[in-house]
């Protein structure tokens, strides 16, 4: 069963705008990883987020951890086209150090 | 450098059928994974490899075998593929386990069983 759940399933915006997709789980964790799929290839690795962490930022992606409400942020800024892709949070699951997958958000950014 | 290779990219099994899903990364990576993807269903783990040497079930293992070859080969083994195991194969590598490390994924490959 899945550990961390992506919200929304989808999302469409314009470009320039901000997206902002959420990731709850549900015990607690050590580390939260942000991953990105471009569709028909494989996931590529955004950033990772440790449990005494509250926010991270690479590039235009800023990552928030809430500890006590059990969710995560990704927001990207001023998206593009090549944005679109899923996005997918992975945490460990209590007691197993191998990171479980949520089922992703879709995110479509229309030039 | 080519990161983490699949082969093949592309299969179709009549139901019954056996086949093997090949896997190579060339990082030196200590550990190996092995994903389906299904609509709707994110990734689900397979099986995985900490390291050389030991292989550890997943979360959806009925089905599937796999075997670590040496530390760069990690192949996935379908005996009697069955519709259900229609989806899309990942393969994915790390440095070590543990949810602290990235994960570097392959191409993937789509099986279709008929």
């Amino acid at each position: 069963s899945q550990q961390g759940e992506e919200d929304p399933q989808a999302l469409s915006i314009q470009e320039g705008e901000n997206a902002t997709m959420n990731c709850s789980y549900k015990t607690s964790i050590n580390n939260l990883q942000w991953y990105r799929q471009n569709s028909g290839r494989g996931l590529v690795h955004l950033i990772l987020i440790r449990s005494n962490e509250r926010e991270k930022h690479s590039g235009r992606l800023r990552v928030t951890l809430d500890t006590s409400k059990k969710s995560s942020s990704l927001l990207i800024t001023a998206s593009r086209a090549a944005d679109t892709a899923s996005y997918f949070c992975a945490t460990d699951k209590g007691g197993s150090y191998i990171p479980t997958f949520g089922r992703g958000t879709s995110l479509i950014v229309h030039p | 450098n080519a990161g983490v290779t699949q082969t093949p990219k592309f299969q179709v099994l009549k139901t019954g059928q056996s086949m093997t899903l090949q896997c190579a990364q060339d990082m030196n990576h200590n550990s190996m994974y092995w994903y389906r993807q299904d609509p709707g269903m994110g990734l689900r783990l397979i099986y995985y490899s900490a390291s050389e040497g030991t292989t550890d079930k997943g979360e959806v293992p009925n089905g599937y075998n796999v075997s670590r070859l040496n530390k760069r080969e990690f192949s996935l083994r379908l005996e009697s593929a069955a519709p259900s195991q229609t989806s899309v194969y990942f393969c994915a590598s790390s440095e070590a386990a543990g949810s602290y490390n990235e994960q570097f994924f392959g191409p993937g490959t789509r099986l279709t069983v008929l």
